[in-house]
């Protein structure tokens, strides 16, 4: 199975502040050029969201202050200007091969 | 408007039974993939299974923790999804949500059903 590593696990930035994220594969979900990479974001009480696959395109709706980045096993999400509604825990998943597995989350705060 | 529903879950005993529903709307359901994902509370996502298309035989997967005892299916008849869920355990405990695979990840999700494994 492949493992996703997120870091860190808790993350407090300031508003209009840049956030970080990154997330490890124990092994590659490259493929034909396209990375099996996603990011979701989750709030209380509601499913998760999708922000980002293809490790870097952008869904639909998504605020241009999200941005993913990396290929390979490394994977990078930004929040370029932390605003008050993103508060939440941020979620990379592969969906290289079965079984698809997620991080283990990173819960970001306003400082 | 793409809508999944989750219905069917509840309190059950350990080694119980539990059979979970998801509808779909919106979309043509029997040209979809559609995934089981839970979330035990307070915890992270994990991935339960999946069943393909009729084009793919319906074919099934599973995560290990949960091989030989859940079983997903579909009735594409009724955009309808199920997940069976036999000798089930505390770690069972959780919300489980039904998604609609895009290969580019989930983009939708139901509410979520709980299920609540204790005696």
């Amino acid at each position: 199975d492949i493992v996703m590593t997120q870091s860190p696990d808790s993350l407090a930035v300031s508003l209009g502040e840049r956030a970080t994220i990154t997330c490890k594969s124990s092994q590659t979900v490259l493929y034909n050029d396209k990375n099996y990479l996603a990011w979701y974001q989750q709030k209380p009480g509601q499913p998760p969201t999708l922000l980002i696959y293809w490790a870097s395109i952008r869904e639909s709706g998504v605020p241009d202050r999200f941005s993913g980045s990396g290929s390979g096993t490394d994977f990078t999400l930004t929040i370029s200007s932390l605003q008050a509604e993103d508060v939440a825990v941020y979620f990379c998943q592969h969906y290289y091969t079965t079984p698809i597995t997620f991080g283990q989350g990173t819960r970001l705060e306003i400082k | 408007e793409v809508q999944l529903v989750e219905a069917g879950g509840g309190l059950v005993q350990p080694g119980g039974s539990l059979k979970l529903s998801c509808a779909a709307s919106g979309f043509t359901f029997s040209g979809s993939s559609i995934h089981w994902v839970r979330q035990a509370s307070g915890k992270g996502l994990e991935w339960v299974g999946r069943v393909k298309r009729k084009v793919d035989s319906y074919a099934t997967a599973y995560v290990a923790s949960v091989e030989g005892r859940f079983t997903i299916s579909r009735d594409d008849s009724k955009s309808t999804a199920f997940l069976q869920m036999n000798s089930l355990k505390i770690e069972d405990t959780a919300v489980y949500y039904c998604t609609r695979s895009d290969k580019t990840g989930y983009k939708y999700w139901g509410q979520g059903t709980l299920v609540t494994v204790s005696s």
